[in-house]
């Protein structure tokens, strides 16, 4: 399966908003709740910001959220802070025990 | 506290085979379904492979199926990776991660991964 489709790249000044896209398909982010996002600073490991579409771990600021529509899922970091500099990725169940990541956008802060 | 850490990662030839652990500490681990996701270089994340809480059912990405085999050793509180006939492509940081809860496909703990090189 294919990864999912995700904006090379986005950016925003300190204190605006950044929506990142996640498109899939049917059989994975549309037809699944389990949509996640990861955000990952060079040479450290991922940390999940959201699971299950639009619900945050504990410590997550609520700057943090996400959503899906229909094949397409989002996050949207509100109130951009310098240490949200990071890569971010998505994933999403796809059915038959299969989990399938996003292609990654590289989020600058400005 | 949580704590998983790999180890196993080494350079080796194209065709070789390498064993990844994953020890893991600060939770019970017998309860929980284990995931191994690798990251090549300077890309994004993949899936690998799935293990049941006893090893029961397992899972894999089409891209290792046939040359991976995922394991687990309850009494030690450790997950494996075998890894055979490994190519080039396979050259890639691993991480083992738990699954909070069955069938919800989301990682909130991650190990440090381990280096795997396959070049000649």
């Amino acid at each position: 399966q294919s990864a999912l489709t995700q904006p090379p790249s986005a950016s925003g000044s300190p204190g605006q908003s950044v929506t990142i896209s996640c498109t899939g398909t049917s059989s994975d982010v549309g037809g699944y709740n389990y949509v996640s996002w990861y955000q990952q600073h060079p040479g450290k490991a991922p940390k999940l910001m959201i699971y299950e579409v639009s619900k945050r771990p504990s410590g997550v600021p609520d700057r943090f959220s996400g959503s899906k529509s229909g094949n397409t899922a989002s996050l949207t970091v509100s109130g951009l802070q310098a240490e949200d500099e990071a890569d971010y990725y998505c994933s999403s169940y796809a059915g038959s025990n299969n989990l399938i990541f996003g292609t990654g956008t590289k989020v600058t802060v400005l | 506290e949580v704590q998983l850490v790999e180890s196993g990662g080494v350079v080796v030839q194209p065709g070789g085979s390498l064993r990844l652990s994953c020890a893991a500490s600060g939770f019970t681990f017998d309860d929980y379904a284990m995931h191994w996701v690798r990251q090549a270089p300077g890309k994004g994340l993949e899936w690998v492979s799935l293990i049941s809480w006893d090893g029961g059912s397992t899972y894999y990405a089409d891209s290792v199926k046939g040359r991976f085999t995922i394991s687990r050793d309850n009494s030690k509180n450790s997950l494996y990776l075998q890894m055979n006939s490994l190519r080039a492509e396979d050259t890639a940081l691993y991480y083992c991660a738990p699954e909070p809860e069955s069938g919800s496909y989301h990682f909130d703990y991650w190990g440090q991964g381990t280096l795997v090189t396959v070049s000649s």
